[in-house]
């Protein structure tokens, strides 16, 4: 099995210019995620989703659109890029009270 | 306060040592806990899962201590491939998982 896989696994963007991270997961899994990990934060979420077409917010929201048209699939787009979303992104999928499992991110820069 | 803390470590040990890390909570419903292991650069990866009992896998215990609102593992004859970043995650709901900052491990030859 592919697990939860992420595209790309790197980028640099310029401050403006938009985006999509793409993350699938062929697990079945209802509940999808995005965090970002920045030094001596953690991993912080910044959007879920618990089934097609549900989506919220997570911790850190702003600045970033999510939606979830099948099971499969929660693309993560930055509209607008700033400097502060400089970051790792993880996309992690799980099922009920299971542990999530993760993507291997997106290294993200933007100048 | 922050909801999971973590001491930030480094933690350098030896090759054979027995090292344990703690994890405390702020919020008494918290229903699951687990440990990840992250490597430099990587995704983090589950080691394992925290239950009322206690419990063990090989070299690795972990316990949750309700009443002081804590968990730990505990890495018993350390090998140079534990040298890692431990990271202590609580769940309060089917939704919310809170992620400490970790632990970062040295086993040193």
């Amino acid at each position: 099995n592919a697990g939860v896989t992420q595209t790309p696994k790197f980028q640099v963007l310029k401050t403006g210019q938009s985006m999509t991270l793409q993350c699938a997961q062929d697990m079945n899994h209802e509940y999808m995620s995005w965090y970002r990990q920045d030094p001596g934060m953690g991993l912080r979420l910044i959007h879920y989703s618990v089934g097609a077409g549900i989506t919220d917010q997570g911790e850190v929201p702003n600045g970033y659109n999510v939606s979830r048209s099948t099971t499969e699939d929660f693309p993560l787009r930055l509209l607008s890029a700033a400097p502060s979303q400089t970051s790792v992104y993880f996309c992690a999928s799980k099922t009920g009270n299971s542990p999530l499992h993760f993507g291997n991110g997106t290294r993200l820069t933007v100048t | 306060r922050k909801e999971v803390e973590q001491d930030p470590g480094p933690f350098n040990v030896p090759e054979g040592a027995t090292v344990a890390f703690n994890c405390t909570y702020s919020n008494s419903a918290s229903q699951s806990f687990f440990w990840y292991r992250q490597d430099c650069r990587k995704e983090p990866k589950l080691l394992m899962s925290v239950y009322s009992s206690g419990n063990e896998d090989g070299r690795f215990t972990a316990q949750l201590n309700r009443a002081s609102q804590y968990i730990s593992l505990l890495i018993r004859d350390s090998k140079l491939s534990d040298s890692a970043t431990y990271l202590c995650v609580v769940g309060s709901g089917t939704y919310k998982y809170i992620f400490g900052t970790g632990t970062r491990l040295k086993v040193l030859a």
